[in-house]
């Protein structure tokens, strides 16, 4: 379904570079999150978000920052790109937390870091 | 510390054989188990999640507390079953394992 939108698809950048992936969902979802997959570490936590001006940092968010001032909008932005930032970026959404409620996906973002 | 541990990073079967992927689990207190899965082109979604119990497209996983796991299994696997499949464990955060891919030979 298209209630959660990523863009851009796929992002080549430089070392260094400030790099900023958009989430966007239409269903009005209180909780979002970004995860990276990579292989041989499955999908990790990156940040997560309960509300509206509400973030907290998962397992990896070292080198991330995310802002929530909508709840429909859920932007990751990777301060100072490195290499080891290349991978696949997943966002998700959720209407009344995990436990309660799947997880909605977005397509992704393919970013590599030259 | 939280941890979900898929040993097979990849499982092929036959059409027709029984399937089970595994999954164990580390967390202190009482986990809420899931089961996600990305066919090829498509977005990762829920399978399913073991406090409801159901079977999903033939799919069933089993919580057993005592040995930690929560293994998916099918009895007769299906080409279409062919697919990515992540376990997720719901404790303080989301945590999912590192995946195992499924081929279900025709």
């Amino acid at each position: 379904d298209a209630g959660i939108t990523q863009s851009p698809r796929y992002k080549i950048t430089e070392t260094g570079r400030q790099v900023t992936l958009m989430c966007h969902q239409t269903w009005s979802h209180s909780y979002m999150f970004w995860y990276r997959q990579d292989l041989g570490h499955g999908l990790r936590l990156i940040y997560y978000s309960a509300a509206a001006d509400i973030t907290d940092k998962g397992e990896v968010s070292d080198g991330y920052v995310v802002s929530r001032s909508k709840t429909e909008n859920f932007p990751l932005t990777l301060e100072s790109a490195t290499r080891s930032q290349t991978s696949v970026y997943f966002c998700a959404s959720s209407d009344r937390g995990p436990n309660n409620s799947p997880l909605h996906f977005g397509n992704g973002t393919r970013l590599t870091v030259t | 510390a939280q941890r979900v541990t898929q040993p097979e990073k990849l499982l092929s079967v036959f059409k027709g054989a029984p399937v089970e992927l595994k999954c164990n689990y580390s967390y202190s207190g009482s986990p809420e188990l899931f089961w996600y899965v990305q066919y090829s082109r498509q977005r990762l979604q829920l399978l399913l999640r073991h406090i409801s119990r159901e079977s999903i497209k033939g799919f069933t996983a089993d919580l057993n507390k005592g040995e930690t796991s929560f293994h998916l299994k099918k009895p007769f696997a299906q080409e279409e079953d062919s697919a990515m499949y992540y376990c997720a464990l719901s404790g303080n955060q989301f945590y999912f394992g590192t995946g195992t891919s499924l081929t279900v030979i025709p």
